[in-house]
């Protein structure tokens, strides 16, 4: 079965930082992945998406995300933060044939500082 | 244009206590699932739907029925309410056919005591 790990359960970055989100995967071939936000007192929105191809894909909000095959990775990143990206972020896994189930890291929760 | 609309948004329940929760879409949606989220432990899915009338096994579905007797709703049911059953409970639909994003109600959060 497949597993997503999120290892970082909150990070704190200022302000126009840099940002990195961490996310392994568990999976005997290459998965579908996702990554997905989510603002307090709501549903979870997706951010982007890799199924294959160019293995860094561009989503909404700025983000972008590597896919790497031999770390079995997929981390999140953002050039520069914003006040309004503090929210959590959640790693997503599916796999071929699955009913497009999506398995769910732990979240990471990310608090901006001015 | 609504999306996914979830019934009711908090509720407390005893212990022994049933209820039923509303989850409606207007995109029609072939696929619908149900979720749990707990602090720490991300999102669990209950039970998921791939059409009218079917329902099938997530990986938490101890506890919980479902139904899809409308395309459009998709209902989980607690029979009888416990503690461990506190947490939010999230909707979401999505078509079928290359993981097209799935869409998210608002949630429930449900608390029993």
């Amino acid at each position: 079965a497949q597993s997503v790990t999120q290892p970082d359960i909150h990070i704190t970055v200022s302000e126009g930082a840099s940002l990195e989100l961490r996310c392994n995967y568990s999976y005997g071939a290459t998965p579908y992945l996702f990554w997905y936000v989510q603002s307090p007192g709501q549903g979870l929105q997706l951010l982007l998406k890799y199924f294959s191809g160019d293995t860094l894909v561009q989503g909404i909000k700025g983000f972008e995300a590597e896919f790497k095959r031999s770390q079995s990775s997929f981390n999140l990143r953002k050039p520069s933060v914003h006040w309004s990206d503090a929210a959590e972020y959640f790693c997503a896994v599916g796999v071929p044939f699955g009913n497009e189930k999506l398995t769910f890291g732990t979240g990471t929760r990310l608090t901006i500082i001015p | 244009n609504a999306g996914v609309t979830q019934t009711p948004k908090f509720r407390v329940l005893k212990t022994g206590q049933s209820m039923t929760l509303l989850c409606a879409q207007d995109m029609n949606h072939e696929y619908m699932y149900w979720y749990r989220q707990d602090p720490g432990m991300g999102l669990r899915l209950i039970h998921y739907s791939v059409g009218e009338g079917t329902t099938a096994k997530g990986e938490v579905p101890d506890g919980y029925n479902v139904s899809r007797l409308k395309k459009q709703n998709f209902l989980l049911g607690l029979e009888s309410a416990a503690p461990s059953q506190t947490s939010v409970y999230f909707c979401a639909s999505t078509p079928p056919g290359g993981f097209q994003p799935q869409h998210f109600g608002d949630g429930t959060r449900l608390s029993i005591l």
